[in-house]
């Protein structure tokens, strides 16, 4: 069974400062990892995902995150935020060994300071 | 990309009445769907996951006589909220798992629902 924790409930952060949303993840098989971002009334949008290869992603809106198999993390970053990133972001995971359904964190709600 | 369309994306109904939210995959062919129900501030809860052409396989603790789920096409599922009750009321999404190069799950705009 696999299971994701985002570690923050709400990082508030100031315009053009860098951000970090942490995910970890746990899963006795290889995984596929997903982020995604809600704004508020909406669906969900893919930032960008992790399926083999670099680990080192790019996704949309200048947002990276960086696989880490070791410490079992898929951290999410941005250089420097705007006000229009304010939004709630979720980390998903799908085991490779077992259901095509993705396990989704709790979500990390990123508020932006002007 | 694989686009999926959600209607409505608000919805006021009479406790007692039911409401049917629909989902559409625009440029792709959808055989599995997913339904989700998200409360304030929290994540995703699955509903259930549908796979077109047969029943849907419902999460534990929701009851599928009152949320109807039909997946008759490749492009289209539907969940039927049966004899809504305010304690209904919330956003449902739904997603489709997407296959080749965009490998990944897209989700519908969701929908509002609200019962009086």
């Amino acid at each position: 069974a696999q299971s994701v924790t985002q570690l923050d409930s709400q990082v508030p952060v100031f315009e053009e400062a860098p951000v970090e949303l942490r995910c970890n993840y746990s899963s006795s098989v290889s995984v596929y990892l997903f982020w995604y971002v809600q704004y508020p009334n909406q669906g969900l949008q893919l930032l960008l995902k992790y399926l083999s290869g670099s680990t080192l992603v790019k996704g949309i809106n200048g947002f990276e995150a960086e696989f880490n198999k070791s410490q079992t993390s898929f951290h999410l970053r941005k250089p420097s935020v705007h006000i229009s990133d304010t939004a709630e972001y979720f980390c998903a995971v799908r085991d490779l060994g077992g259901s095509y359904i993705p396990t989704f964190g709790r979500g990390t709600s990123l508020i932006v300071h002007p | 990309g694989a686009v999926v369309s959600q209607h409505p994306s608000r919805v006021i109904c009479k406790s007692g009445t039911s409401v049917k939210i629909e989902c559409r995959s625009l440029d792709f062919q959808a055989t599995t769907m997913f339904w989700y129900r998200q409360f304030p501030k929290k994540s995703l809860m699955l509903m259930a996951t549908s796979n077109e052409g047969s029943k849907a396989t419902y999460e534990q603790g929701v009851e599928k006589d009152k949320f109807l789920i039909n997946h008759a096409s490749l492009t289209l599922s539907t969940l039927t909220v049966t004899s809504a009750h305010p304690e209904d009321s919330s956003f449902y999404i739904c997603s489709a798992r997407v296959g080749g190069i965009d490998y990944g799950y897209t989700f519908g705009s969701g929908t509002r629902l609200t019962v009086v």
